[in-house]
C-alpha cells in the first residue's frame, strides 16, 4: 500500500527561523502529493500539492516544497516561521485515495 | 464564500444513543468524504459519495452510516456509539474526485461520548 512518512511528530523553531518538515513517501510509481495544515479545532486546508510538472512547489503562506524522486521526499520548507504557523501539518498522498502520515506539530517560540 | 459547513461544532451523546453529525457544502462538488481523526491521530477516511454512490472503506464499522440525500448534503449516523467512537469528525468535498485534486474540509464535530 502507498504510504508517506513523516519524520519528527513535534518541532520546534524560533519565530524568524527556517521550518523544516520531513515527509517520506513509499511508491514504485510517483504519487500525487500534498500538505494540508490543521489549526486547532479546525479542519484541514490545502497549503500546496505535487500533481506533475515543476518539482519545486510553491503554496500559500510562504510555505514550498521540493519533490525528490530519488530520495522519495517531498519535505515542506518556510525560510521565516511566524507565529501564526504554529498548527499541525500532514503530509498527504492520493495513490487510490488520500492517506496523511501521522502529523507534525509545528510550535514557533518568540 | 464556497464553503464546507459542518454542524453542530461540538456534539455531546450518550454510550449506545444514535447521532447524526451534518455537513452542507456551497461548492457544488460530487464527492463528499467523512473522516475519523481521534485525538493526535491521522484523519482517517470512514467513507464517500460520489454523486449519490457510496463507497464504504472496507474497516468502517458497520455502526457507521451515511446518507446523501442531495448534492448539498451529506449526514453521518452513528447508530451505537461506544467510548472509541469519540473523535474530530471532518467532512471534505471534491470536484470530481479525481486523485490530483484538492479536497475541501470542513471545520470539523467534535464528538464526545458519555
Amino acid at each position: 500500500a502507498q504510504s508517506v512518512t513523516q519524520l519528527g511528530s513535534h518541532v520546534s523553531v524560533s519565530e524568524g527561523a527556517l521550518v523544516l518538515l520531513r515527509c517520506n513517501y513509499s511508491s514504485s510509481v510517483p504519487p500525487y502529493l500534498f500538505w494540508y495544515v490543521q489549526y486547532p479545532n479546525q479542519g484541514l486546508q490545502l497549503l500546496l500539492k505535487y500533481t506533475t510538472g515543476a518539482t519545486l512547489v510553491k503554496g500559500i503562506n510562504g510555505f514550498e516544497a521540493e519533490f525528490k524522486k530519488s530520495e522519495t521526499s517531498f519535505h515542506l520548507t518556510k525560510p521565516s516561521a511566524h507565529m501564526s504557523d504554529a498548527a499541525e501539518y500532514f503530509c498527504g498522498t492520493s495513490y487510490g485515495k488520500l492517506t496523511f502520515g501521522q502529523g507534525t506539530i509545528l510550535t514557533v517560540h518568540p | 464564500d464556497a464553503m464546507v459547513i459542518q454542524n453542530p461544532r461540538y456534539q455531546v451523546t450518550q454510550f449506545g444513543k444514535p447521532v447524526t453529525l451534518s455537513c452542507s457544502q456551497t461548492l457544488n462538488h460530487n464527492v463528499m468524504y467523512w473522516y475519523q481523526q481521534k485525538s493526535s491521530q491521522a484523519p482517517k477516511l470512514l467513507f464517500h459519495y460520489y454523486d449519490k454512490d457510496f463507497n464504504n472503506e472496507a474497516d468502517t464499522p458497520d455502526n457507521f452510516q451515511s446518507r446523501r440525500p442531495n448534492t448539498s448534503f451529506c449526514f453521518l449516523d452513528i447508530r451505537s456509539p461506544g467510548l472509541g467512537d469519540a473523535a474530530m469528525y471532518l467532512c471534505a468535498t471534491s470536484s470530481s474526485g479525481g486523485l490530483q485534486e484538492t479536497q475541501y474540509f470542513g471545520p470539523g464535530t467534535r464528538l464526545l461520548v458519555l
